[in-house]
């Protein structure tokens, strides 16, 4: 089945400074890659997502990029700010949305 | 958000005892699914369903039972509650291929 690895599990930047978190699929038949944040206590929520016939998808101060060949996909968060403290999970899915596999997560602090 | 609910919120169960989450939706959305999160596995898929009496395993399915008889409601039953299930657990709905939106979560556990 799909594993889905996500890099680096704690990462902790300077308000303003630009954070990227990595993952690594491994079924190549896997076509959807949703990110998900989690703030402290609440449910996940979808920030971005991106299909396999897309290379790069942004969002205001966020983007993903999607690496088909090398099986990676990776998003950017740039001029972080605090809000952005939380917990990023990377998911991939064939069919388009069913079935997700997420990654392990990643904690994200932003520090004033 | 208001749209996909949970209950219970909380809940403490002792081994052995059988225990049913509720996950309740009004958009009508075709897919639902049960995930459970714990530290350092992130959000692992329990069972899902594609549509009312549609439902299929997801990774980790053992030791859990679902139904879905409407499309609005998809209840999770753990048959014989261990200590290994304690966690918290999250509903979520959605349309297809499109983003899915998360109940609040109910926390479980396993005395």
């Amino acid at each position: 089945g799909e594993n889905v690895e996500q890099h680096p599990s704690t990462l902790s930047v300077q308000e303003g400074d630009s954070a990227v978190i990595k993952c690594t699929y491994s079924d190549s038949a896997s076509n959807y890659f949703p990110w998900y944040k989690q703030e402290l206590g609440k449910r996940p929520q979808l920030i971005i997502d991106i299909r396999s016939n897309v290379g790069e998808k942004k969002d205001q101060r966020i983007a993903v990029t999607l690496n088909k060949t090398a099986k990676h996909f990776s998003l950017h968060i740039t001029e972080t700010q605090p809000e952005d403290s939380a917990v990023y999970f990377c998911a991939a899915s064939k069919n388009y949305g069913q079935n997700f596999v997420f990654g392990p997560g990643t904690r994200l602090s932003v520090l004033p | 958000d208001a749209g996909i609910t949970q209950s219970p919120r909380y809940k403490i169960t002792e081994t052995g005892r059988q225990v049913t989450l509720m996950c309740h939706q009004t958009w009508s959305h075709s897919y639902m699914f049960w995930y459970r999160q714990d530290l350092g596995h992130g959000l692992r898929l329990i069972y899902y369903s594609a549509a009312a009496d549609i439902t299929d395993k997801g990774e980790v399915p053992d030791g859990y039972v679902v139904s879905r008889s409407k499309t609005e409601n998809f209840p999770l039953t753990l048959e014989s509650a261990t200590r290994s299930q304690t966690s918290v657990y999250f509903c979520a709905s959605g349309q297809g291929a499109k983003e899915q939106y998360f109940g609040p979560g109910t926390r479980l556990t396993v005395t």
